[in-house]
This record gives C-alpha cells, structure tokens and sequence, in this order.
C-alpha cells in the first residue's frame, strides 16, 4: 500500500499545452512537497505547501487537505520542464510517491 | 550558500566488498537524511538524523548498512558487505529542522556488479 500517489506516471506534452500532475495522500501530514528530478540529476524542491496554493513561475501547486489531494500545474510547458515529479508529504515520516515522469516535445 | 555535497559521484564494486558514502549538508541544518532511490521509483528513508542522534533507523538494513553522523554534521553511510540488489542512488538531504524544506545532494550512484 502506497501512502502517496501520483497521476499518472508518464505524461507526454506539446510544448505550451497546460499540464496538470495529481497527487493523492491516505496519512495525516503537517506539509506537502513537490520536487523535481532531471534525469541524472539530484532532487530539487520546488514547493513546500500545507494549505491553498503557490505560484512560481509558470508553476502553480495546490493542495486541499479535507480531500488529501494536491496538483501541480505547468502552464506554457516547455521541453526543459521535462524530468520527473514528485510528490512527498510529512506524515510521522516522510513519504514518496513514485513520480511522473513528464517530456514535452518542442 | 553551498548546497547538500556528497562524494563519490559514481561507484562501480564487486559484489561483497565494503563501500562508503560521504554527505556534507547545508550549514546549520539539524537533520540530516539518507534515501536510496531505485530507477523509477521515488527515494526510500534509510535513516534521519537530527543532530548526531539517529532518529529514525527503522528501514536501514542493519546487517549490513550502517551509519554515523559525528559532531552533528558531515554523514557516512556504509554498506559490508555490498549485494547486487544494492545497486541504487543514495541520495543525501538535509533540513533546517525535522519537517522543514529538505535540501538534496546530487546523489551517488552505486553500481554492484
């Protein structure tokens, strides 16, 4: 049983489409994060969130804790928005989700 | 402000030999943790330190990993004997406290041949 999942696992995009990257949590948490990993590469934070929502960028993450859900949204993607998302959340520990890998083609 | 530094990059050992990580994390961060990342699944916590005291060890595979964290900062993590099962990113993070934004190292890749 995953404590965190993630939806879905692979996305394939045109550059500029609106990308949306769900997460589902089943554990009490204090905060959500969504990372970034490019392949080869380490782990980046890109939002830390426990309530409403935040906007970097073209960025925009959002999270509704009644419903233990939380999405990433990409907005005029890009093909260096390709990498792997992923969702964790602190529960009594810190849970993954498995991530979603994205590529977006020029 | 330097990052989460680890060393090596890259490790290629045969099966059974002994094999060391290296972790400097950000300066001033209380906790420290390692996570062993398979290809294309999200990290898995094999133990979290806060200061030098291992708090949660409870998924690092004591017969044969073993970890320190001296003086509350730098960490090593070691595997004897190493398995091929063991092949794998370790990845190193730190935190200013338990809870907070983690920071990631670069990771090393382990390859058990």
């Amino acid at each position: 049983k995953n404590e965190v999942e993630q939806s879905p696992q692979n996305l394939t995009a045109q550059e500029g489409e609106f990308i949306t990257i769900n997460c589902s949590y089943s554990v009490g948490i204090s905060a959500l994060h969504w990372l970034q990993q490019h392949p080869g590469g380490g782990i980046v934070s890109l939002f830390m969130l426990s309530s409403g929502k935040k906007k970097h960028g073209r960025l925009i993450a959002t999270i509704n804790i009644q419903e233990k859900h939380s999405s990433l949204h990409i907005t005029a993607s890009h093909p260096r928005d390709s990498a792997v998302y992923i969702c964790a959340v602190n529960g009594n520990q810190f849970y993954f989700g498995t991530g979603t890998s994205l590529t977006v083609i020029p | 402000e330097a990052g989460v530094v680890q060393s090596p990059r890259y490790k290629i050992i045969e099966k059974k030999q002994p094999v060391a990580f290296w972790c400097n994390p950000i300066s001033g961060h209380n906790t420290l943790y390692w996570y062993l990342q398979n290809l294309g699944q999200g990290p898995e916590l094999l133990i979290r330190y806060e200061n030098e005291e291992a708090v949660d060890d409870s998924q690092l595979p004591k017969d044969r990993f073993s970890a320190e964290r001296l003086k509350g900062v730098d960490s090593t993590l070691k595997i004897q004997p190493a398995e091929l099962g063991d092949s794998a990113v370790y990845l190193c993070a730190s935190s200013l406290y338990s809870g907070y934004e983690q920071y990631f190292g670069p990771g090393t890749r382990l390859t058990v041949t």
